[in-house]
């Protein structure tokens, strides 16, 4: 099983401020990972998807890079909305989820 | 555009049925998906099926104890559950998903919470 490690696990931010969360698999996982953002008590949003891809309507804020095993969400300018947990998960092999990063 | 039903609470070795009930997009042409979370917990992915229900796919976690289907003519997706145990115990949502070899999941339902208790 691939199993995908988020740092750090908590985040306290403000808003205006430039954020990244780190996803690192236990393989290679190519550029197959997608980003979800999840508020308390909602099902999971994706944002971006192949590592890279913003979806449709997702704010320009949001980006993804790496490759292989090393993966980062940045936010470049933290808004009010986007206090929420967010997910790292690979679809290289099956499916498999990080453990989530609380932007506080 | 996704709505679950038919999640109680159960007893362990019980056995359950799953509905997802979709709109809004042409479901008969999208391979479709499972996936549970547990409250405060990592979502995990359950199961997948393709567009025409003729390929499936399991978690190792439940595989031989849960089987999804589809009925294309009623837009509807299905999980049953047999054999529950304890740690089945989580909300299940639907998801739509890009194919079956690549299981990222847009939209999400609300989900339906299965409890599996004594």
């Amino acid at each position: 099983d691939i199993q995908l490690t988020q740092s750090p696990s908590t985040l306290s931010a403000s808003v205006g401020d430039r954020v990244t969360i780190t996803c690192r698999a236990s393989q290679t996982i190519y550029r197959w990972l997608a980003w979800y953002q999840q508020k308390p008590g909602k099902a999971p949003k994706v944002l971006i998807s192949d590592a890279s891809s913003l979806e449709s309507g997702v704010p320009s804020r949001f980006s993804g890079s790496g490759s292989g095993t090393e993966f980062t969400l940045t936010i470049s300018s933290l808004q009010a909305d986007d206090f929420a947990t967010y997910y790292c998960q690979q679809y290289s092999t099956d499916s498999s989820f990080g453990g989530g990063t609380k932007v506080e | 555009q996704l709505l679950e039903s038919g999640g109680d609470l159960v007893q362990p070795g019980g056995s359950l049925r799953l509905s997802c009930a979709a709109s809004g997009f042409a479901f008969s042409t999208y391979a479709m998906s499972w996936v549970r979370q547990t409250p405060g917990k990592r979502p995990e992915w359950v199961s997948a099926i393709s567009s025409n229900g003729r390929s499936t796919y399991y978690a190792d976690s439940v595989r031989g104890r849960f089987t999804i289907s589809r009925d294309n003519s009623k837009n509807t997706l299905y999980l049953q559950l047999n054999s529950l145990r304890a740690e089945d115990t989580a909300v299940y949502s639907c998801a739509k998903v890009p194919t079956t070899d690549v299981l990222w999941f847009d939209p999400w339902g609300q989900g339906t919470l299965v409890t599996v208790s004594s």
